[in-house]
């Protein structure tokens, strides 16, 4: 299958372990976050977003965490499964409150050993 | 099923040659959104639609086209002007700017240089 990603950074975990992607962002004042994953040769697939009123925010197995300080992000996913092999990349709103002009990080692949 | 749907899935452009991309969505989405997807890069986007008969141009608009006649329906002309058109084109919808909904995406097109 084709290539999202050359050269990213990527995260290797076993089959069961939780894993922790994350996610630096630019704009102190962007108060939208979202997480996304991609299969080789697919679209990104929603996963969980945030906004800024809120530090955690769970879904099933994922949860997201939001450290508006250091302007950090990350994504947790619980008992990691074959499945969850895939890049994973964050993004901001570049605009308070809206969710048209978004800002994409470059993504971390995750790679599951079985 | 709902979602986005994006053909063809592959596509060659000769040298100066203009390509169409389509991406139809039947959600019911206002707001229509057209990247760019290079290896080991963040998306970045082309174009955006708020409503039908309206765009904007993204931060890489040059060599680029669209047209937005149909609410489910945000084609993407590849010009002769584009002088590196190869990458892998993503097409997005959400209900629109103040929905606070997330993006989706459909699952791409690939266009390569013959």
């Amino acid at each position: 299958g084709e290539s999202v990603g050359l050269h990213l950074p990527t995260l290797s975990v076993q089959e069961g372990d939780n894993s922790i992607i994350n996610c630096a962002y630019s704009n102190s004042a962007s108060d939208y976050f979202i997480w996304y994953k991609q299969e080789s040769g697919k679209g990104p697939q929603f996963i969980i977003d945030i906004r800024s009123n809120m530090d955690k925010r769970q879904g099933q197995r994922v949860t997201v965490l939001l450290n508006k300080t250091v302007k950090h992000l990350s994504l947790q996913i619980a008992a990691t499964q074959p499945g969850d092999s895939a890049v994973y990349f964050c993004a901001e709103s570049s605009e308070s409150g809206a969710t048209n002009k978004l800002i994409f990080g470059t993504g971390t692949l995750l790679a599951v050993q079985p | 099923d709902g979602g986005i749907t994006q053909s063809p899935k592959y596509l060659f452009r000769k040298e100066g040659q203009n390509v169409t991309l389509s991406c139809e969505q039947n959600l019911n989405h206002d707001a229509m959104y057209w990247y760019r997807q290079d290896p080991g890069q963040g998306l970045r986007l082309i174009y955006y639609s708020q409503i039908v008969n309206d765009f904007q141009k993204g931060d890489i608009a040059e060599g680029y086209s669209v047209s937005r006649e149909k609410k489910e329906s945000f084609p993407l002309t590849v010009t002769s002007a584009q002088k590196n058109p190869t990458a892998f084109y993503l097409c997005a919808s959400n209900p629109g700017q103040d929905s606070n909904q997330p993006q989706h995406f459909g699952d791409g097109t690939r266009l390569s240089i013959l």
